[in-house]
């Protein structure tokens, strides 16, 4: 049974636009999130991340928002640009151990 | 270069013919894990490791074997591939220190097993 889910398998966006990418999970007991991009015939690489204790971290033109009530986690690009055009994942954890990650989202923007 | 390297980066096998994947950092990291990505199915963990010596299962582990015998080196081993296990794999280590658990990837082998 899946976890953590990422319910939309794409998303496009025009530059210079707001990118909104969405992942939820199931299990309360995740206290550490994180977000990886992923180029085609290329390892994930980490973008950013975000602990339970708050809910929202900021870096850069990427922002991750936490909803802990819901359950629900998101990753905002602003703006987004041709060059974050990849595959994003959503991944949890208790402690740093087990990792669980999304089905992914393939985001493509649109110059 | 702060680096994960896997080799072999192909490979295409026989049902049955045992084969180890290799994995190695360069980045003097605790914690090392393998993981499996599949269509549909995203990244899914096979085992990962706290330390020398200390491995656990992640959540995918039947069929595979791993060690930890140095810090730097964590090999995959399939001693019997079956064609279920044809996907793409990649390793990955972290620091793993004061809460800060983001993984560095290697760039991914591709396993066929016929």
């Amino acid at each position: 049974d899946q976890q953590v889910k990422q319910n939309s398998p794409s998303l496009s966006v025009q530059e210079g636009r707001i990118s909104i990418l969405n992942c939820d999970y199931t299990n309360s007991m995740f206290d550490y999130f994180l977000w990886y991009k992923k180029y085609p015939a290329e390892g994930p690489t980490f973008l950013i991340s975000i602990s339970s204790i708050k809910d929202k971290n900021e870096d850069g033109r990427f922002t991750v928002f936490l909803n802990k009530s819901a359950k629900h986690l998101s990753l905002h690009i602003v703006p987004s640009q041709p060059g974050d055009s990849a595959v994003y994942f959503c991944a949890a954890s208790v402690t740093g151990n087990q990792f669980y990650f999304g089905t992914g989202t393939s985001l493509t923007v649109i110059p | 270069e702060a680096q994960v390297t896997q080799n072999p980066r192909y490979l295409i096998t026989v049902t049955g013919k045992k084969l180890t994947v290799t994995c190695s950092q360069n980045m003097n990291h605790e914690y090392m894990s393998w993981y499996r990505q599949d269509p549909g199915l995203g990244l899914r963990q096979i085992y990962y490791s706290m330390n020398v010596e200390a491995t656990d299962k992640g959540d995918v582990p039947e069929g595979y074997k791993v060690s930890r015998k140095e810090k730097r080196n964590f090999p995959l081993i399939l001693e019997s591939p079956s064609p279920n296990q044809t996907s793409l794999y990649f390793c990955a280590s972290s620091p793993h220190d004061r809460g800060v658990y983001e993984q560095y990837f290697g760039p991914g082998t591709r396993l066929t097993v016929t």
